[in-house]
């Protein structure tokens, strides 16, 4: 089955900086890769996904990036914020199958 | 529109008792899933139904635990001779359909054994 490696674990930034998570996949049949947050006791909630025939989306200050060649996906925040601080995880999923495999998270916590 | 039911929020049981967590799809929704958390972990896969069927069990522990989503009414997760080792978060999720859509998450069901 499908494996996905999540980096770092955790992660501090000052407000203001940059924030990148960064995940690889192991099935290159998987096509579709969402990012999720999760604030502590609430539940995941999704921030921003992409397919496999693109290579780059961005909504405000949150952007991913694929690599298909590399099978490898990234999490970009800018111009970091307090209410950012919360755990990431990154999934992926193969087509015609809706069964996610999930990273094992990054804890983010931003400095004011 | 409201999203992913699940109940209870909290449950405490004592260790051998029987623990059914039950969620409702979003509307619309007929596929659900079942998540757990273990505290400071990362989601892991148990299952995933649609209404009636059994689709994929691969991530379930072979013994205690079953899933049903029934033709009425919502999906539940039964956990049998609950162990303190079954204490974690168990989240609920369900999607439109079966290829390549996103999931959507409930506000989760946490599960303390004493």
């Amino acid at each position: 089955g499908e494996n996905v490696e999540q980096h770092p674990s955790t992660l501090s930034v000052q407000e203001g900086d940059s924030a990148v998570i960064k995940c690889t996949y192991s099935d290159s049949a998987s096509n579709y890769f969402p990012w999720y947050k999760q604030e502590l006791g609430k539940r995941p909630q999704l921030i921003i996904d992409i397919r496999s025939n693109v290579g780059e989306k961005k909504d405000q200050r949150i952007a991913v990036t694929l690599n298909k060649t590399a099978k490898h996906f990234s999490l970009h925040i800018t111009e970091t914020q307090p209410e950012d601080s919360a755990v990431y995880f990154c999934a992926a999923s193969r087509p015609n199958f809706n069964k996610f495999y999930f990273g094992s998270g990054t804890k983010l916590n931003v400095k004011p | 529109n409201a999203g992913v039911m699940q109940n209870p929020r909290h449950l405490v049981r004592r260790r051998g008792q029987e623990a059914r967590l039950r969620c409702s799809p979003m509307k619309g929704h007929s596929h659900v899933y079942w998540y757990r958390q273990l505290p400071e972990e990362g989601l892991k896969f148990m299952v995933y139904l649609q209404k009636e069927n059994i689709i994929d069990e691969s991530g379930m522990p072979k013994e205690r635990f079953s899933a049903e989503f029934p033709k009425e009414g919502p999906s539940i997760l039964r956990i049998q001779q609950v162990v303190r080792g079954d204490s974690a978060a168990y989240f609920c999720a369900s999607s439109s359909s079966g290829q390549g859509n996103t999931i959507y998450f409930g506000e989760g069901s946490w599960l303390t054994v004493v």
